[in-house]
């Protein structure tokens, strides 16, 4: 059972304007979202943060926005520059056995076309 | 500083074959994590070590993965008979885990295709 969802394999956008990708998750012992971006041959590297008790974080052109009534988050990139092209993870954040683990989506492939 | 490092690059092998992935955290990093991508599937939560202890190995696949680190730095995966299924990226993540959460860096991962 997937407990984070992105439900969009890939999303086109157009440069200068708006990327929005989505994220869905079901446990709601999930205290940390994070989104993590990831260029072919390289690690994930990361890229905003939410904690769970707020509903928005803004880093220059990126926001996460959160949503936990509907278990629903979503990174807003803008203006999207074609540096952007790559896959984003979305991944919560669970703790056991005194660990700090990380469960990811598939990824979204976010194209940015000139 | 350097980032997390991991070797081999790439991994080809054949079917039944043992293979042994190596990870070089972040100095300082006391946790390190493995986690694997298979093709078209998100990052898989594999095992976790707190120095040089794994209190959590619940995400191993099967009997046939094991992991060790020593001296609380180098962790290597060990993938007994390998099989087909085993084929994707393998990751290595470490953070500074001093009591509060610390985000994850991860390194550039090691592709195994097994044959």
């Amino acid at each position: 059972d997937q407990q984070v969802k992105q439900n969009s394999p890939s999303l086109s956008v157009q440069e200068g304007r708006i990327s929005i990708l989505n994220c869905d998750y079901t446990n709601s012992m999930f205290d940390y979202f994070l989104w993590y971006k990831k260029y072919p041959a390289e690690g994930p590297t990361f890229l905003i943060s939410i904690s769970s008790i707020k509903d928005k974080n803004e880093d220059g052109r990126f926001t996460v926005f959160l949503n936990k009534s509907a278990k629903h988050l979503s990174l807003h990139i803008v203006p999207s520059q074609p540096g952007d092209s790559a896959v984003y993870f979305c991944a919560a954040k669970w703790r056991r056995g005194g660990a700090d683990g990380l469960t990811f989506g598939k990824g979204t492939h976010l194209i940015i076309q000139p | 500083g350097a980032g997390v490092s991991q070797s081999p690059s790439n991994k080809v092998t054949e079917k039944g074959k043992d293979v042994e992935l190596r990870c070089d955290p972040i100095s300082g990093h006391t946790a390190l994590y493995w986690y694997r991508q298979s093709l078209g599937q998100g990052l898989e939560f594999l095992i976790y070590f707190q120095g040089n202890s794994a209190p959590d190995k619940s995400g191993l696949p099967s009997d046939r993965f094991s992991a060790e680190r020593t001296g609380g730095s180098v962790s290597t995966l060990t993938i007994q008979r390998t099989q087909q299924e085993d084929s994707a990226v393998y990751l290595c993540a470490s953070s500074f885990n001093n009591g509060g959460w610390s985000r994850q860096y991860f390194g550039p991962g090691t592709r195994l295709t097994v044959l």
